[in-house]
């Protein structure tokens, strides 16, 4: 089954960190570029960051620069975001995503909850 | 950064109308626009591409249009699997953004 499912989310306090895993399957992971996109509760979707297939290319929101960082392993098909100094204003659902040049993502993850709060 | 403007912010309509959403950009962006569609609960679901290309899979009652500033998300005759939250998106340069969203509700 073609599908990606996200994994690491929780609850952490102010100032934490947290690194969450987007397993890949039944798709050739390598071939496509990837994001995250965060959608707080009762909010619109927000884009996060981006990577292309060889980690050539980076791309983050200005509201994460410097603080969360998107990585992957092909040969593990995995796409990963670590989150440090969390802030109150980082507590949504994270969603991976699959993309292509013309859009950001075809095939989307269930959805990670996190949580920042003390 | 692009910010995209959705119209309206909700609507309400009944199984059978035509539905029209639109979305502008703050500045020229081509075709790279896309449309996505969001349950409660759910992941968003791409709909549509490059402005106009349906995505495999979605229904033709979906359709998009539009180049440069304005597009439209049309919904021909709505089904009671529609009433959902719908998403523009741009793809045209960094960063990404999206617009703020259109509830579409049962009357």
């Amino acid at each position: 089954e073609v599908q990606l499912v996200e994994s690491g989310g929780g609850l952490v306090q102010p100032g934490g960190s947290l690194r969450l895993s987007c397993a890949a399957s039944g798709f050739t992971f390598r071939f496509y570029s990837m994001s995250w996109v965060r959608q707080a509760p009762g909010k619109g979707l927000e884009w996060v960051a981006y990577i292309t297939t060889t980690s050539t290319t980076i791309e983050y929101a200005d509201s994460v620069k410097g603080r969360l960082t998107i990585s992957r392993d092909n040969a593990k098909s995995s796409l990963y975001l670590q989150m440090s100094s969390l802030r109150d204003e980082d507590t949504a659902i994270y969603y991976c995503a699959r993309g292509s040049g013309s859009f950001l993502g075809d095939l989307w993850g269930q959805g990670t909850q996190v949580t920042v709060s003390s | 950064d692009i910010q995209l403007t959705q119209s309206p912010s909700s609507v309400s309509a009944s199984v059978g109308d035509r539905v029209i959403i639109t979305c502008r950009a703050s500045q020229g962006i081509s075709s790279w626009l896309a449309w996505y569609q969001q349950k409660p609960g759910k992941a968003p679901k791409l709909l549509i591409f490059d402005a106009s290309t349906l995505q495999s899979g979605v229904p033709a009652r979906f359709s998009g249009s539009g180049f440069g500033t304005d597009f439209t998300l049309t919904i021909s005759s709505l089904q009671p699997e529609d009433f959902a939250t719908y998403y523009c998106q741009q793809a045209n340069n960094f960063p990404y953004t999206f617009g703020q969203g259109t509830r579409l509700e049962i009357k």
